[in-house]
């Protein structure tokens, strides 16, 4: 059974830091793709960055890049999301997702992580 | 960016009805559209991806169709168990994409 169990949410001060990992079990992590997406209080989702099966390449939306950093370890079958910098815009439930990388397909995903930032 | 136009915002339907909702995007897809369902305080489940293919596990009333710009999401004889939010996702070019959320209620 695929399963990706998710850690790492809570509170955290603006322009704090915070790690989000995703582990993945059921699956050969390394053959695929994976996704971060997140979802403010009372909105829609909103993709967030994802990442090459081997990690030689990735994509984070613009909003994010440059102080969120997509990475996965697959010899620990790992996802993380490292975030820095962190604005009160960001709070939002954070979900792992795997990616097929074409056909709209984000097939199974994690149980989310709820990040607040806040003073 | 593409952008997804999806609409309605919201409908009300009865049990038993058929459903629509479309996706618009401002440019061509190919077949990189799928479509989510998403319950309060949970992740979201795919539902089609594609553009028309049932996930498995899917009930069959559940459909997708559409080409080049415009796509559908159709339920069909609405369950209350139906009632939920739906997106649907491009991922034919960086950045994917989520459409703004339908959200159907039961009457």
């Amino acid at each position: 059974e695929v399963q990706l169990v998710q850690s790492g949410g809570g509170l955290v001060q603006p322009g704090g830091s915070l790690r989000l990992s995703c582990a993945a079990s059921g699956f050969t992590f390394g053959n695929y793709w994976m996704a971060w997406v997140r979802q403010a209080p009372g909105k829609g989702l909103e993709w967030v960055a994802n990442i090459k099966y081997d990690g030689s390449d990735q994509y984070s939306v613009d909003s994010v890049t440059g102080r969120f950093t997509i990475s996965r370890d697959n010899a620990k079958n790992s996802l993380y999301l490292q975030m820095s910098s962190l604005r009160v815009e960001d709070t939002a439930v954070y979900f792992c997702a795997r990616h097929w990388a074409t056909a709209g397909t984000l097939d199974h995903w994690g149980q989310g992580a709820l990040v607040t930032v806040s003073s | 960016a593409i952008q997804m136009t999806q609409s309605p915002s919201s409908l009300s339907a009865s049990v038993g009805d058929r459903v629509t909702i479309t996706c618009r995007a401002s440019q061509g897809l190919r077949n990189d559209l799928g479509w989510y369902q998403q319950k309060p305080g949970k992740a979201p489940k795919l539902l089609i991806f594609a553009v028309g293919s049932l996930e498995s596990g899917v009930p069959s009333r559940f459909s997708g169709s559409g080409s080049g710009t415009d796509f559908t999401l159709t339920i069909n004889s609405l369950q209350p168990e139906d009632s939920a939010t739906y997106y649907c996702l491009q991922d034919h070019s960086n950045p994917p994409t989520f459409g703004g959320g339908t959200k159907v209620e039961i009457k």
